[in-house]
């Protein structure tokens, strides 16, 4: 079946870049989105990359979609201590007809000083 | 409208208790979706509704789980029977259809957090 897969962990300093890995098995996927769940907080929508593009910027987020390679990453420019949450990954199939999104375990960012 | 909300925040309950949780989307929004979430994990597909119609339901939804949304506006999910497996973060989300207006973007509340004794 359809799966999405993330690391479980990252650690970087405050002040470099974080690079948030995510690959999936859905060929068909349509939109491709990156979730933000911070601490006893609902999951709010950071970024969205639309399969026919490869790169979407926005800010100090980066988005890079490989579509051969069915990988996608979300780099974070300049990490604050407030960028710490866990990173959800998730795909949706053809437009309007898949109504679930296929999500990951999340990747939980952590922020050292 | 401020969002989507989501009560209670917290429910402790003993086994074999039952418990419902209440969802009130974004006014526009005529998807309304239940996702359940544990530790670790990210969100479960339980069931998910267009306006009034409940459309699917994820086969985790065992038939003490049930769902309703009967103006196409609130949702209800109730557990019946509890058991501690049930304990979990339940997490409403709503989103407009998807169209070449809008990424599908769903909207998330805080969530309800099950714990059964």
């Amino acid at each position: 079946g359809e799966d999405v897969e993330q690391s479980l962990f990252l650690s970087v300093r405050e002040g470099d870049s974080s690079v948030i890995n995510c690959t999936y098995t859905d060929s068909s996927s349509t939109y491709l989105y990156w979730y933000k769940q911070e601490p006893g907080a609902g999951l709010q929508l950071l970024t969205y990359i639309f399969s026919n593009m490869d790169m979407k910027q926005d800010q100090r987020l980066t988005v890079l979609l490989n579509k051969k390679d069915k990988h996608l990453s979300l780099r974070i420019a300049d990490t604050q201590t407030g960028d710490s949450a866990i990173y959800f990954c998730a795909e949706t199939g053809i437009m309007d007809s898949n109504y679930q999104l296929i999500w990951g375990a999340g990747t939980k960012l952590i922020i050292k000083p | 409208d401020t969002g989507v909300s989501q009560d209670p925040r917290h429910k402790i309950t003993k086994r074999g208790q039952n418990v419902t949780f209440r969802c009130d989307p974004i006014s526009e929004h005529n998807r309304l979706y239940w996702y359940r979430q544990t530790l670790g994990q990210g969100p479960e597909f339980l069931t998910y509704f267009q306006n009034e119609a409940q459309l699917e339901k994820s086969r985790l939804l065992s038939d003490r789980f049930s769902a309703e949304r009967p103006k196409g506006s609130f949702s209800t999910l109730e557990i019946q029977r509890t058991e501690q497996g049930d304990s979990a973060m339940y997490l409403c989300a709503s989103r407009a259809t998807l169209s070449g207006e809008n990424t599908g973007e769903l909207f998330f509340g805080e969530g309800s957090r099950l714990t059964v004794l």
